[in-house]
């Protein structure tokens, strides 16, 4: 079974000042992970993915998530928030074991306010 | 590159109505997901399909709801007879075949069921 938990409903910060959003993941395999932003009335757009490789990910916007296996987290940071980084963002894991595709479990979501 | 592209992107219709969701995925992807996103729920996977073929289809909630596949760059989801509950915003995503492939989402239908 995989789970995934994002540990911060809310987070608010003002612009300029670093960003940090929580998750904490399951998984009975060797997971691949992924950071999604979803803006108002938009689809999520993928942020940056983790598949085993480096364990720090560098993604688009200035973003970069760790992989740290013996916490079983990876959190999500950028150095200096700016207001457009305003939206809800979600932490996924994905199924193993040996499937064809990538199953996606889904965080509850983190919805970042920036203030000016 | 073209993104996952569905319509409409807004649908207000009264219950008992026929409610038909279109999404065309990227060229070349594989699997064709659609999900439904609510306040209460979050986001749901409905069903997904693999070259055309419905895989599973364990998330769709009842039989009102169907989803077709007729040729790779298509996909319909229908809602009949539609009902006041099945208001939310419903998100068609599409992938190339492998485990570590990211989904790519296309922007949603926000149907609204009086």
């Amino acid at each position: 079974a995989q789970s995934v938990t994002q540990l911060d409903s809310h987070v608010s910060v003002s612009e300029g000042t670093p960003v940090l959003l929580r998750c904490n993941y399951s998984s009975s395999y060797s997971p691949s992970l992924f950071w999604y932003v979803q803006h108002p009335n938009k689809g999520l757009q993928l942020l940056l993915k983790y598949t085993s490789a480096a364990t720090l990910v560098k993604g688009i916007n200035g973003f970069e998530a760790e992989f740290k296996k013996s916490e079983t987290s990876f959190h999500l940071t950028k150095p200096s928030a700016h207001m457009s980084d305003a939206a809800e963002y979600f932490c996924v894991v994905t199924l193993g074991g040996g499937t064809s595709y990538g199953k996606l479990t889904f965080g509850q979501g983190t919805i970042l306010t920036v203030h000016p | 590159d073209a993104g996952v592209i569905q319509s409409p992107r807004h649908e207000v219709t009264e219950m008992g109505q026929e409610v038909t969701l279109r999404c065309k995925p990227i060229s070349g992807h594989d699997y064709l997901f659609w999900y439904r996103q609510t306040m209460m729920r979050g986001l749901e996977l409905l069903i997904y399909f693999n070259n055309n073929v419905p895989i599973d289809d364990s998330g769709m909630p009842e039989d009102r709801f169907s989803a077709k596949m007729p040729n790779a760059s298509f996909s319909t989801l229908k809602i009949q007879p539609s009902e006041p509950r099945d208001s939310a915003v419903y998100f068609c995503a599409s992938s190339r075949a492998g485990l570590n492939q990211p989904q790519h989402f296309g922007d949603g239908t926000r149907l609204s069921i009086l």
